[in-house]
């Protein structure tokens, strides 16, 4: 029973260097979210994809690009990493429909020096 | 004005007290509303989700008063393991999206 699934758990970046942040759901969801969270700031959405093929910002896109790769898989690349994405990503999926919930996946949390 | 204002606390409550604490939203549309529970360094997990006429899970009693545009959680007989962060979540339904709008949480520490 796994619903939303990230990986990697940890990771530790140098300024500059780039990685892809993954994610695969199993609940046949349709729409898929990555947030960032950091101390005192609360969840904030990065980008969502509402359907396989669609991709759209958020609230703080800059940096980052995502890729709809099918239904079930969603990743999040940081290109040139900088210390200000250290952070905690989550990434979400949830059914079609406005009182359907986001499922959260257990988060990576990010280091960048 | 905040999407989702809540009072961060922290709400320091004595074992088998009861503990409530309300929301706020801007946005008079939105479609629906959600408690979430965060422990600490963790995922969010949906606690459950606010219906018009109220719900009850348990010892949890989630109320919306779309009048004054606040949702309430209330904890009964508070346990330990009831010490978490409490995300407030609206959907405000915008463009026909799914795009839900997150509080900052309400942090509740249960004493013993």
């Amino acid at each position: 029973n796994a619903g939303v699934t990230q990986t990697p758990k940890f990771q530790v970046l140098k300024t500059g260097q780039s990685m892809t942040l993954q994610c695969a759901q199993d609940m046949n969801h349709n729409s898929m979210y990555w947030y960032r969270q950091d101390p005192g700031m609360g969840l904030r959405l990065i980008y969502y994809s509402a359907s396989e093929g669609t991709t759209d910002k958020g609230e703080v896109p800059n940096g980052y690009n995502v890729s709809r790769l099918n239904k079930r898989e969603f990743s999040l690349r940081l290109e040139s990493a900088a210390p200000s994405q250290t952070s905690v990503y989550f990434c979400a999926s949830s059914a079609v429909g406005s009182n359907q919930p986001q499922h959260f996946g257990d988060g990576t949390r990010l280091s960048i020096l | 004005r905040k999407e989702v204002e809540q009072d961060p606390g922290p709400f320091n409550v004595p074992e088998g007290a009861t503990v409530a604490f309300n929301c706020t939203y801007s946005n008079s549309a939105s479609q629906s509303f959600f408690w979430y529970r965060q422990d600490c360094r963790k995922e969010p997990k949906l606690l459950m989700s606010v219906y018009s006429s109220g719900n009850e899970d348990g010892r949890f009693t989630a109320q919306l008063n779309r009048a004054s545009q606040y949702i309430s959680l209330l904890i009964r007989d508070s346990k330990l393991s009831d010490s978490a962060t409490y995300l407030c979540v609206v959907n405000p339904y915008e463009y026909g999206n799914n795009r839900l709008a997150f509080g900052k949480g309400n942090q509740v520490v249960v004493i013993p």
